[in-house]
């Protein structure tokens, strides 16, 4: 059964410190994909990133990236020098791949979040 | 923007109510999604759609049912509407299924569903 764990209910950071929010994944395929999602406080959800279980290089994009690694399950996020605009609750999510008999990825399982509040 | 609308944006409504949210997206996805949201439980599935007419349960089905007659409406009906179905709710649709590597899914903007 698939399963994703945000440790970190709520962080609060004083802007331009470093953040990392936490991401612990469960899943018995060996394939299979991990995302990001940004939800700002107007409520939409905004997608980030995607990375296949495949690929286990990190990435950075801007001041956001990304740190996975199979061996611990983990799939972490950090933001370098925060910014009041990244006050937002991020979810990790994760997919599995159907098969060779069925298209497309399973639907996401969601952490519950974690909020991050940047104090200016 | 993967043309996601939902509608209503907001609603009110009373326990024992039939309630139908729908979701409208314009660029011929096939895969179609909704979730709620709520206050320490993340984005939970509720059903999906792999088409037209093509339907399965999620992880909280039990008081939802959908249909999809057109491959860009996909609409989800709280037969009885109770107040543990107050939520948000969110629709989504997957951009590039089949393509394992690079599916990702989109979400519309929500709606905001309040059961007194």
């Amino acid at each position: 059964a698939q399963k994703v764990t945000q440790a970190q209910t709520e962080i609060s950071v004083v802007e331009k410190e470093d953040v990392t929010l936490d991401c612990v994944y469960e899943t018995r395929d060996t394939t299979y994909y991990l995302f990001w999602y940004k939800q700002p406080p107007s409520g939409e959800l905004v997608f980030l990133i995607r990375r296949n279980s495949f690929d286990e290089q990190n990435e950075i994009s801007g001041r956001y990236s990304w740190n996975f690694q199979k061996s611990t399950s983990s799939f972490n996020f950090t933001i370098t020098a925060s910014q009041v605009v990244d006050s937002a609750v991020y979810f990790c999510a994760l997919s599995e791949a159907r098969g060779i008999t069925k298209s497309g990825n399973t639907p996401l399982v969601f952490g519950k979040g974690t909020r991050l509040s940047v104090i200016a | 923007d993967a043309g996601i609308t939902q509608s209503p944006r907001h609603k009110v409504t009373e326990t024992g109510t039939p309630v139908t949210l729908r979701c409208h997206q314009t660029e011929n996805h096939r895969y179609m999604y909704w979730y709620r949201q709520d206050p320490g439980h993340g984005l939970r599935l509720i059903h999906y759609s792999y088409g037209v007419k093509d339907t399965d349960k999620g992880e909280v089905s039990d008081g939802y049912s959908v249909s999809r007659s057109k491959t860009e409406d996909f609409l989800l009906t709280l037969e009885s509407a109770t107040s543990s179905q107050t939520s948000v709710y969110f629709c989504a649709i997957s951009s590039n299924p089949g393509q394992a590597n690079r599916e990702t899914q989109y979400f519309g903007p929500g709606t905001r569903l309040l059961v007194l």
